[in-house]
């Protein structure tokens, strides 16, 4: 079984500086990893995934995530933050061969003017 | 990636009553699943829906409570029954297509239950 812990709830940060948000998970297989983002009053979208090779993987509106497999951990950093931002984010895994996705519990990003 | 539409948006349903859910995706898709997002909750995976079979139910979930349908490749339904107001929550429908790929959703239905 898989398990995804993100460790901050909700994370403020001031508009134009940096942030990272924490995912860590364990699994006794490989996994891909995931980050979804949920705005307000959406749904989730795909932000950026991690299936294999670069462990640095991106995002078109900058954020980026490193996939650390020692620590077991993908988190997810922007050098500067916006006010479209704010939103709920969420870590997932889902072992490779199967299709079933666990979430973490998601994180608050609300980002301050 | 695939559209998904999802209906309604929102409802607020009386306590005994039942609301079902609609899913619309605008391609063919093997394996749809349904979703509840409970407040300052995890994504709680419901049941998997694969077309021309019974749809595979996650532990604490049940076919009596969330009846679904899945007549063909693009649609699926979830039905919300005898609904108490435990049952409040965001329902989200998602499909994938291949392994890693990722997954697209709905927008969600928020439904409350008074």
């Amino acid at each position: 079984a898989q398990s995804v812990t993100q460790l901050d709830s909700q994370v403020p940060v001031f508009e134009e500086a940096p942030v990272e948000l924490r995912c860590n998970y364990s699994s006794s297989v490989s996994v891909y990893l995931f980050w979804y983002v949920q705005y307000p009053n959406q749904g989730l979208q795909l932000l950026l995934k991690y299936l294999s090779g670069s462990t640095l993987v991106e995002s078109i509106n900058g954020f980026e995530a490193e996939f650390n497999k020692s620590q077991t951990s993908f988190h997810l950093r922007k050098p500067s933050v916006h006010i479209s931002d704010t939103a709920e984010y969420f870590c997932a895994v889902t072992p490779r061969g199967y299709q079933k996705v666990t979430f973490g519990i998601g994180t608050k990003l609300q980002v301050i003017p | 990636s695939a559209v998904i539409s999802q209906k309604p948006s929102r409802d607020i349903c009386q306590r005994g009553t039942s609301l079902t859910i609609q899913c619309q995706v605008d391609s063919q898709v093997t394996m749809m699943f349904w979703y509840r997002q409970q407040p300052g909750q995890s994504l709680t995976l419901i049941a998997t829906a694969n077309q021309g079979s019974e749809a595979t139910y996650e532990s604490g979930f049940v076919i009596d409570k969330f009846p679904i349908s899945r007549p063909n490749l693009t649609f699926s339904t979830l039905t919300v029954s005898n609904m108490s107001p435990e049952d409040s929550s965001i329902y989200l429908c998602s499909v994938g297509f291949s392994e890693g790929h990722g997954y697209t959703f709905g927008s969600g239905t928020r439904l409350t239950v008074v």
